[in-house]
């Protein structure tokens, strides 16, 4: 099946920081990419939707500036997190829709995830 | 805003029972889906259901789609140790992709 790579998996950084984090559909390209927050034992919360080549689309609550999203190529989404606080500590979770429908229904390839810690 | 909401939020069972989870929504859709998810990974698909009335089944897991479609269940048999995990329904239009506010699992040895 489709591979979504999320680098890194883990980060720590200072408050007021910012960090990075990319994810990769490797052996298709994806046109939508989404980002999500997960808190432990909790669902995942959608934080935006990235479409290749336009802006992102972000949830009701989700600071735009806070949380900037690229999505440069069909292959590489990615997430910034600018001036982190240690309320910003979170997993976060990337998925890429899969180019094929059945139905009304595209698969969605989800990224192992990257755990931020803000010190 | 949830559109789909889950029940119960937290699971702890002993090995070898049964239980049912559940997804409830207010909305019709045309389609809905279930992912595990253990921790420090994402989550894995475990099935797809589309039509109301639509029973599938995985192993010890079987799933049912409401005849309505606006609600769903997610039945274990026979819980192992290894089904602990967060159970996810989830909403996927292609545009769309909302998870459902998730079920934590937990089977005791």
């Amino acid at each position: 099946g489709a591979v979504v790579s999320q680098h890194p998996s883990w980060v720590i950084c200072k408050s007021g920081t910012s960090v990075k984090i990319e994810c990769r559909s490797l052996d298709f390209q994806a046109t939508t990419m989404f980002w999500y927050r997960q808190f432990p034992k909790q669902s995942l919360m959608l934080m935006a939707t990235s479409n290749e080549g336009s802006k992102a689309t972000y949830e009701q609550g989700v600071e735009k500036d806070k949380f900037l999203i690229n999505h440069a190529s069909l292959t590489l989404s990615t997430l910034t997190v600018t001036s982190a606080h240690p309320e910003d500590s979170s997993f976060y979770i990337c998925s890429a829709r899969g180019a094929v429908a059945w139905g009304e229904v595209y698969e969605q390839y989800f990224g192992p995830g990257t755990r931020l810690t803000v010190t | 805003t949830q559109l789909l909401e889950q029940s119960p939020q937290f699971l702890s069972i002993q090995e070898g029972e049964n239980l049912t989870v559940y997804c409830n929504s207010s909305s019709v859709f045309s389609s809905l889906q279930w992912y595990r998810q253990e921790p420090g990974e994402g989550p894995v698909l475990l099935v797809t259901v589309v039509t109301g009335g639509e029973v599938k089944k995985l192993k010890r897991l079987t799933f049912q789609f409401g005849d309505a479609r606006k609600d769903s269940s997610l039945h274990i048999t026979a819980a192992q140790p290894g089904d602990t995990g967060l159970y996810l329904c989830a909403l996927n239009t292609g545009n769309q992709f909302y998870f459902g506010t998730g079920t934590s699992l937990t089977v005791i040895p």
